[in-house]
């Protein structure tokens, strides 16, 4: 069993909807949750970035955070083509970017 | 750009030959990190440096990958004999400081072995 599972879609909804995407995770260990964002042919962009339990919001994003449940989550208000790519999930059990642990990535497309 | 550079974007290559990558991180920033994504799976951590010193080693990283960072700025990245199983994107990302979250990744190196 992976330490982190995520849906790998693939995700289609029309511009404008709302998007969830979601992880779990089985390491409690782990603190330290991250979103990217990884267009085709590029690297992943960090999107979000949260800390132990709770909710962080950043424009149309939210990030939720479940550690008794060990569930995570994106949301993706007022959602564009642009927003259309591979979303990744990350973990860590330390402070700093060393020693990710991914998900699979969830790949979405919006259409207009 | 400024950003995070790999080169070559794109090798092709015979089982058993050897390869080497190479990473140009952000100027000022002192981690550099190696990561590994197949198609349809997330990266996955193979080492990363502070400086010049490697801190840390994935099991993933065989006796067949070495990676260096002299004089803490750029990075390669060898892999000798390679095998089909090889043929992955190598990501390199850097960030600025110890306790810093933020990952800049380059557009990585795809690997294909014949």
């Amino acid at each position: 069993q992976k330490e982190v599972e995520q849906d790998p879609g693939p995700l289609s909804v029309p511009e404008g909807a709302i998007v969830s995407l979601n992880c779990t995770y089985s390491n409690s260990a782990f603190q330290y949750f991250m979103w990217y964002r990884q267009y085709s042919r590029k690297g992943p962009e960090l999107l979000m970035y949260t800390y132990s339990s709770g909710n962080k919001e950043d424009g149309r994003f939210t990030a939720q955070v479940d550690k008794s449940s060990k569930y995570i989550s994106l949301f993706i208000r007022d959602s564009q083509p642009s927003d259309s790519a591979t979303y990744l999930c990350a973990m860590s059990a330390i402070q700093g970017a060393q020693k990710l642990v991914f998900g699979q990535g969830t790949r979405l497309t919006i259409n207009p | 750009d400024t950003g995070v550079s790999q080169n070559p974007r794109h090798k092709i290559t015979k089982r058993g030959q050897n390869v080497t990558f190479r990473c140009d991180p952000i100027s000022e920033h002192n981690r550099l990190y190696w990561y590994r994504q197949t198609l349809g799976q997330g990266p996955e951590f193979l080492t990363y440096f502070q400086n010049e010193a490697q801190l840390e080693k994935s099991r993933l990283l065989s006796d067949r990958f070495s990676a260096e960072r002299p004089k803490g700025s750029f990075s390669t990245l060898e892999i000798q004999r390679t095998e089909q199983g090889d043929s992955a994107m190598y990501l390199c990302a850097s960030s600025l400081g110890e306790d810093s979250e933020k990952l800049f990744f380059g557009s990585g190196t795809q690997l294909s072995v014949l």
